[in-house]
């Protein structure tokens, strides 16, 4: 199975930049997504990163180094309505189901 | 934007009894899951679904769980027997497609519905 590392908890302040960071470890890797979170919510798709680099979507980034099993989502600008957890999700070992991380909680304060 | 549905949005039931979880995966859609989330844990793989039978499951997905497609719409979870551990919230996901070696734009993106919290007594 896959090992999926993420810290639990973040703070940062409106407007400013965050990093949210996700180590794994999988044999066979074939990809990584970014989930959003609200609480009650489903979880809904960010990104998607299967090479390395960096792949940019308006507010949100997420780079991807497969040599380093290592991946983060770069919030800019952020906003109160960003509050809300981040979840790492791997694809690998011979499986196309992606597992998820346990999230990484954010919360933006004014 | 196309999205997956689910019923009920609640459901509670007594220890033991049958429940059916429903959802309505996006029309295009070729695969199904399910996944569960207990109550501030991680997003837990169940099952997945495709051409009219199941392709993986997990350890969790036990001799009491079945899925089924009964018509081109619909595709149910079923859990025979309840547990008080089987509370959590149920997700129902689906996608396009798998991905397929590094064509950007064909990579499973589940879609997942608002889900069927789950509350055994």
């Amino acid at each position: 199975g896959q090992n999926i590392d993420q810290p639990t908890e973040m703070t940062a302040t409106e407007g400013a930049i965050v990093q949210i960071n996700c180590t794994y470890q999988t044999s066979g890797f074939n990809g990584l997504f970014w989930y959003q979170q609200h609480a009650g919510e489903a979880p809904t798709f960010l990104s998607y990163n299967v090479l390395d680099g960096l792949e940019e979507k308006g507010r949100f980034s997420s780079f991807l180094s497969r040599s380093k099993g290592y991946s983060y989502l770069l919030l800019k600008e952020l906003q109160m309505k960003d509050s809300a957890s981040y979840l790492c999700a791997v694809r690998g070992g011979g499986s196309y189901i992606p597992t998820f991380g346990r999230g990484t909680s954010l919360i933006v304060h004014p | 934007e196309p999205e997956v549905t689910q019923t009920p949005s609640h459901q509670v039931t007594q220890m033991g009894q049958e429940v059916i979880l429903r959802c309505v995966p996006i029309s295009n859609h070729l695969y199904f899951y399910w996944y569960r989330q207990i109550l501030g844990q991680k997003v837990e793989f169940l099952v997945s679904f495709y051409n009219n039978e199941i392709s993986e499951k997990s350890e969790i997905f036990d001799d009491q769980f079945s899925v089924e497609r009964p018509d081109g719409s619909n595709f149910t979870l079923k859990i025979r027997s309840t547990k008080l551990e089987d509370s959590a919230m149920y997700f129902c996901a689906s996608s396009e497609a798998l991905a397929w070696g590094f064509e950007r734009g064909w990579y499973g993106k589940l879609f997942f519905g608002s889900g069927t919290q789950l509350s055994v007594l």
